[in-house]
């Protein structure tokens, strides 16, 4: 079966650095999405990855290995607006989204 | 980015009614749109594939009469929730895929409560 798993919840302090990790099983992979939830709204596209290495854009970078089935989403310089869930998603063979239950991130000051 | 728009944003409704919510890509034409819902704190769940000029495909468990799925032109798919009941109460959001199939982009979703 397909299977996307990353940790349910995470607690980062202002201004520090925090990775959230995301392990995949798919049938196929045709690139993984990061995307950022803030409550009662929908998901915002924050990156895409479909080979192997580290993409940084901004505070944000994610990185992909796609032989370990391993993705990153790394986040710097916390701020406190960065609160919210965190969804990884893989794009298998038949270019459908397969969703992780995605990771809540709690920023503390 | 591209931008996908919802109407209506929000929408209360009896029970037993029937609730029709669109989804527009506004600047780029979209093949394919996704229907989701998420119920509080929980993930997202697909429940059907828009394909533009043909019949929605349905994910396991979603009743196609309930929840019709009309993808008309390239730039718009509507979902109507037919005799609705409280537990449809659910965030519904929509999503377009781009034309190079790369990426989706996200409507701003539909908070639909039904008493």
């Amino acid at each position: 079966g397909q299977n996307i798993d990353q940790p349910t919840e995470m607690t980062a302090t202002e201004g520090a650095i925090v990775q959230i990790n995301c392990t995949y099983q798919t049938s196929g992979f045709n690139g993984l999405f990061w995307y950022q939830q803030h409550a009662g709204e929908a998901p915002t596209f924050l990156s895409y990855n479909v080979l192997d290495g580290l993409e940084e854009k901004g505070r944000f970078s994610s990185f992909l290995s796609r032989s370990k089935g391993y993705s990153y989403l790394l986040l710097k310089e916390l701020q406190m607006k960065d609160s919210a869930s965190y969804l990884c998603a893989v794009m298998d063979s038949n270019y459908q989204l397969i969703w992780g239950a995605g990771t809540k991130l709690i920023i503390k000051p | 980015g591209a931008v996908v728009s919802q109407h209506p944003s929000w929408v209360i409704c009896k029970s037993g009614t029937s609730v029709k919510i669109e989804c527009r890509s506004l600047d780029f034409q979209a093949t394919t749109m996704f229907w989701y819902r998420q119920f509080p704190k929980q993930s997202l769940m697909l429940m059907a594939t828009s394909n533009e000029g043909s019949k929605a495909t349905y994910e396991q468990g979603v009743e196609k009469d309930k929840f019709l799925i009309n993808h008309a032109s390239l730039t718009l798919s509507t979902l109507t929730v037919t005799s609705a009941h409280p537990e449809d109460s659910s965030f519904y959001i929509c999503s377009a895929r781009d034309p190079t199939g790369r990426e989706q982009y996200f409507g701003p979703g539909t908070r639909l409560t039904v008493t």
